[in-house]
């Protein structure tokens, strides 16, 4: 079955800098792959996902890359702020009715 | 998006006793439905996949009968954790896919904190 490595369990970052979360899947038929946000006590939130067929998708602050070949994606957060303070979790399935296997989660801490 | 709804919320239960958390989805059809368990700062661990009129398939190393699944409708999965025990205390979260959203999200419940005294 598939299997989500994820990088690193915490990150700090100065507010305003730049946050990289790194995440490398086992399948290679998988074909999806989101990031969830998750704060304390919550259930995760989507915050951008993509899709085997694009190699890198842009959200406002947020960006995602695939590489295929290399089986791995990562998540790009910039100009970040206090309130991107969460857990992350990369997961990656192929679409249908499989489930979702996550990454093991990375603690981001912004500081003012 | 798709909502999930997930009730309990929170539940406190002394040992030995069952436990039934409800899942719905309101404004989609979903004939399958995960059920995650989450511990302390830890990930979310896929315990079974519910699927309407029919058996759950569990993971490997969840037990089918302490953890008991039903999908009666294409709106309602149930998990029952039976006989609870301490260590059955954790966040348990269901989740779904909207085929009319077509996009492949999984959308989650709220996810309900067991506390088994």
């Amino acid at each position: 079955g598939e299997n989500v490595e994820q990088h690193p369990s915490t990150l700090s970052v100065q507010e305003g800098d730049s946050a990289v979360i790194k995440c490398t899947y086992s399948d290679s038929a998988s074909n999806y792959f989101p990031w969830y946000k998750q704060e304390l006590g919550k259930r995760p939130q989507l915050i951008i996902d993509i899709r085997s067929n694009v190699g890198e998708k842009k959200d406002q602050r947020i960006a995602v890359t695939l590489n295929k070949t290399a089986k791995h994606f990562s998540l790009h957060i910039t100009e970040t702020q206090p309130e991107d303070s969460a857990v992350y979790f990369c997961a990656a399935t192929l679409t249908g009715n499989t489930p979702l296997v996550f990454g093991k989660g990375t603690r981001l801490s912004v500081i003012a | 998006g798709a909502v999930v709804s997930q009730h309990p919320s929170w539940v406190i239960c002394k040992s030995g006793t069952s436990v039934k958390i409800e899942c719905r989805s309101l404004d989609f059809q979903a004939t399958t439905m995960f059920w995650y368990r989450q511990f302390p700062k830890q990930s979310l661990m896929l315990m079974a996949t519910s699927n309407e009129g029919s058996k759950a398939t569990y993971e490997q190393g969840v037990e089918k009968d302490k953890f008991l699944i039903n999908h009666a409708s294409l709106t309602l999965s149930t998990l029952t954790v039976t006989s609870a025990h301490p260590e059955d205390s954790s966040f348990y979260i269901c989740s779904a896919r909207s085929r009319s959203h077509g996009t492949g999200e999984l959308f989650f419940g709220e996810g309900s904190r067991l506390t088994v005294l």
